[in-house]
């Protein structure tokens, strides 16, 4: 158990209502990341974190923003949502260390149908 | 030109069948590598990293070639469990990059 848990888990929304995803770990890790998957493109990173109130843009960053105001908590906010952002939303957590400590672990997934 | 590149399958095999999936990455700075493997509505999990000296996990064995930029995974005695699809993974500087996924259906 990686200690992350994403919110809500599943949500139907309406095109052009605002969105926001929660991801929240437990485990003090200094990297968070948003992926967004969907078929035929695989996981790709929307946005990501470094530490407290520094994020970075990823590759499918337009319509996205996000914030860190705690080590703990990494939000995720479509500012108007579109059909084309309709995916499975996956946060993820990593601290930089040797082997499989060097690694990447997900939350459990977010579901959003945008309608 | 993607970051990670996967033959996305789907393999199909029998049980207790050996089998192989390739992956290249583009960045030659990167500098961790691994498998993971992500059932069907499910969250990636790590499957295992991946050395340069080459490693095994039981019936799983990872390869890296840093020279040609290529990463390797062999399955040995495949079992119905190992359905699944499997994600190549590359990290440098601390962002991961994913392969599409490459699908495996272990047939009774």
């Amino acid at each position: 158990d990686a200690g992350i848990t994403q919110s809500p888990r599943h949500k139907v929304t309406e095109t052009g209502t605002p969105v926001t995803l929660r991801c929240h770990q437990t485990e003090n890790h200094r990297y968070m990341y948003w992926y967004r998957q969907d078929p035929g493109h695989g996981l790709r990173l929307i946005h990501y974190s470094y530490g407290v109130k520094d994020t970075d843009k990823g590759e499918v960053s337009d319509g996205y923003s996000v914030s860190r105001s705690k080590t703990e908590d990494f939000l995720l906010t479509l500012e108007s949502a579109t059909s084309s952002q309709t995916s499975v939303y996956f946060c993820a957590i990593h601290s930089p260390g040797t082997g499989d400590g060097n690694t990447i672990y997900f939350g459990e997934g977010s579901w959003l149908t945008v309608v | 030109r993607k970051e990670v590149e996967q033959d996305p399958g789907p393999f199909n095999v029998p049980e207790g069948a050996t089998v192989a999936f390739n992956c290249t990455y583009s960045n030659s700075a990167s500098q961790s590598f691994f498998w993971y493997r992500q059932d069907c509505r499910k969250e990636p999990k790590l499957l295992m990293s991946v050395y340069s000296s080459g490693n095994e996990d039981g019936r799983f064995t990872a390869q890296l070639n840093r020279a040609s930029q290529y990463i390797s995974l062999l399955i040995r005695d495949s079992k119905l469990s190992d359905s699944a699809t499997y994600l190549c993974v590359v990290n440098s500087f601390n962002k991961f990059y994913f392969g599409s996924g490459t699908k495996l259906n272990v047939k009774p």
